[in-house]
């Protein structure tokens, strides 16, 4: 059972350097999403893909970041700039179509911006 | 726009005793209803939905939720915590149509001996 993966599980980046995150999905799952967790806070949703078109980005989103997914497979998030305040836990999730099925988690990527 | 309110960000349980974490939705039109657990180092893990069948929701791990629509609450609730129940939980929900999970700031269970 290959569930969703996420890489690297862990970054460290001085303020201003470029970072891109990965995110392999479960296979036969066409949703992907991204969220990002802060310390004592729920996941809040950044973006998500349907196959291949991003279909939704949230207003956090701004527009240092921007998130890929070629082929309808694996997606990846890049941060240009980062400034400190995007310290948190990236989290990846995939789901098959419906609002209602289960979105499966992937571990995180835990980004630190010194 | 949907919003989740979870009562309480820390509660502690005595182990064998009930275990009840709050959760309330914004919305006056019912959404899909979902708890996940959280364990450290670890994502986010389904325990249940509410997804309009039943109002009484059973999950895993001996966790259950009741949707009440008067209330606008779906309360996760299990009879007996054991000490492996220690973890962060979140309350989320979805409008129908295409938009994506809201979640509520988390309720982290202590499990006391």
């Amino acid at each position: 059972d290959t569930g969703v993966s996420q890489n690297p599980r862990h970054k460290i980046t001085k303020r201003g350097q470029n970072v891109t995150f990965r995110c392999d999905p479960i296979s036969e799952h066409n949703r992907l999403y991204w969220y990002r967790q802060t310390l004592g806070q729920g996941p809040e949703f950044l973006t998500y893909f349907q196959n291949e078109a991003q279909l939704e980005k949230s207003r956090l989103l701004s527009d240092r970041f921007s998130a890929e997914r070629p082929k309808g497979s694996f997606s990846t998030l890049e941060i240009q700039r980062t400034e400190q305040g995007d310290s948190a836990m990236y989290l990846c999730a995939s789901s098959l179509q419906g609002v209602w099925d289960e979105q499966f988690f992937g571990p995180g990527t835990r980004l630190t911006v010194l | 726009a949907q919003s989740v309110t979870q009562l309480g960000s820390h509660v502690s349980v005595s182990e064998g005793a009930l275990v009840l974490l709050r959760c309330n939705y914004s919305s006056s039109v019912p959404p899909y209803l979902f708890w996940y657990v959280q364990y450290p180092n670890q994502g986010l893990q389904l325990l249940l939905k509410y997804t309009s069948a039943a109002t009484l929701v059973k999950g895993i791990n001996g966790f259950e939720a009741e949707f009440k629509k008067s209330e606008t609450s779906f309360h996760l609730t299990k009879p007996s915590a054991h000490m492996s129940d220690a973890a962060e939980y979140f309350c989320a929900a979805v409008d129908s149509g295409n938009t994506p999970l809201v979640f509520g700031k988390g309720t982290r269970l202590s499990v006391i001996a």
